[in-house]
C-alpha cells in the first residue's frame, strides 16, 4: 500500500521554467492538499480540494496552479517559477471532512529555483 | 486569523530522560483539533498524537502525552523516556472547520537526543 507518493522527489529549475508536481494516493481519500516548507516557517497551505473536479486557495497561493482530474491525482503546477519558490512541497490527503481526521503525508519534493 | 507560536526553535535531550516542547495558538473558535507532529530526517511527516478542544483529559499516546491548556491556549508535549529515535523537528498543527483537514503548523522545534 503506497498511501501518498510524490513525483518527483527533487528537481533544480530555472527561473521562469515551468513544471508540474504529481501527487497520487492510493486510499479512496476525498481530500487532497499542497504545502509548502520553509525553514523557520513550519508548513503552509498553498491549495486544497474537497473532491474530484474542485479546487480552494489556501494561506499562500499566489504563483501556483492546482488540478484535480482525478480522485486520486492533484497537480500543483508552476507556471514561470519565482527563486521564492524554492522550498520543499508536501502533499496529503484525508478522508473525512472532518477537522480531526488524520492527514497523510508524501514524502515531499525538494524544488530549487536558481 | 488562526497562528501558532513554537518559541523553542532547538531542544536537547538524554537519552531515557524527559523533554517538554512547548506550543501556543490563537483562536476565536471554540471547536478545534491540535496535533504534534513529527518529522524526521526522511522528511516523511509522522503524526505523534492529537488532542481534541472540548475534551478536557490530556491525550496519551505510549511515552508521549500532552498538556493542554485551553483558557491559556497552550498544547505542549511531553516525550517521556527519550530514544534516539525520537530525535527529529516536532511540528505542532491545529485545524478547524468542516471542509477538511486544513492545518495550520508552528515553525517546528528541532529536538536533538544525546546518548
Amino acid at each position: 500500500n503506497a498511501g501518498v507518493t510524490q513525483t518527483p522527489k527533487f528537481r533544480v529549475l530555472k527561473t521562469g521554467q515551468s513544471m508540474t508536481l504529481l501527487c497520487a494516493q492510493d486510499m479512496n481519500h476525498e481530500y487532497m492538499y499542497w504545502y509548502r516548507q520553509d525553514p523557520g516557517m513550519g508548513l503552509r497551505l498553498i491549495h486544497y480540494s474537497v473532491g474530484e473536479g474542485t479546487t480552494a486557495k489556501g494561506e499562500v497561493p499566489d504563483g501556483y496552479n492546482v488540478s484535480r482530474l482525478k480522485k486520486q491525482n492533484f497537480l500543483l503546477g508552476l507556471e514561470s517559477a519565482a527563486p521564492s519558490q524554492t522550498s520543499v512541497y508536501f502533499c496529503a490527503s484525508s478522508y473525512w471532512a472532518s477537522p480531526n481526521t488524520e492527514a497523510f503525508f508524501g514524502q515531499g519534493t525538494r524544488l530549487t529555483v536558481v | 486569523a488562526q497562528t501558532v507560536t513554537q518559541s523553542q526553535p532547538e531542544m536537547s535531550v538524554q537519552e531515557a530522560e524527559t523533554v517538554t516542547l512547548s506550543c501556543t495558538y490563537d483562536t476565536s473558535e471554540s471547536d478545534y483539533y491540535l496535533f504534534w507532529y513529527k518529522q524526521p530526517p526522511s522528511r516523511q511527516m509522522i503524526l505523534v498524537i492529537r488532542q481534541e478542544a472540548y475534551k478536557q483529559q490530556n491525550a496519551t499516546e505510549n511515552r508521549f502525552s500532552v498538556n493542554f491548556q485551553k483558557a491559556a491556549k497552550s498544547f505542549s508535549l511531553k516525550i517521556s523516556d527519550s530514544q534516539l529515535g525520537d530525535a527529529a523537528m516536532y511540528f505542532c498543527a491545529y485545524s478547524w472547520g468542516e471542509y477538511g483537514n486544513k492545518l495550520v503548523f508552528g515553525a517546528g522545534t528541532i529536538l536533538r537526543v544525546k546518548s
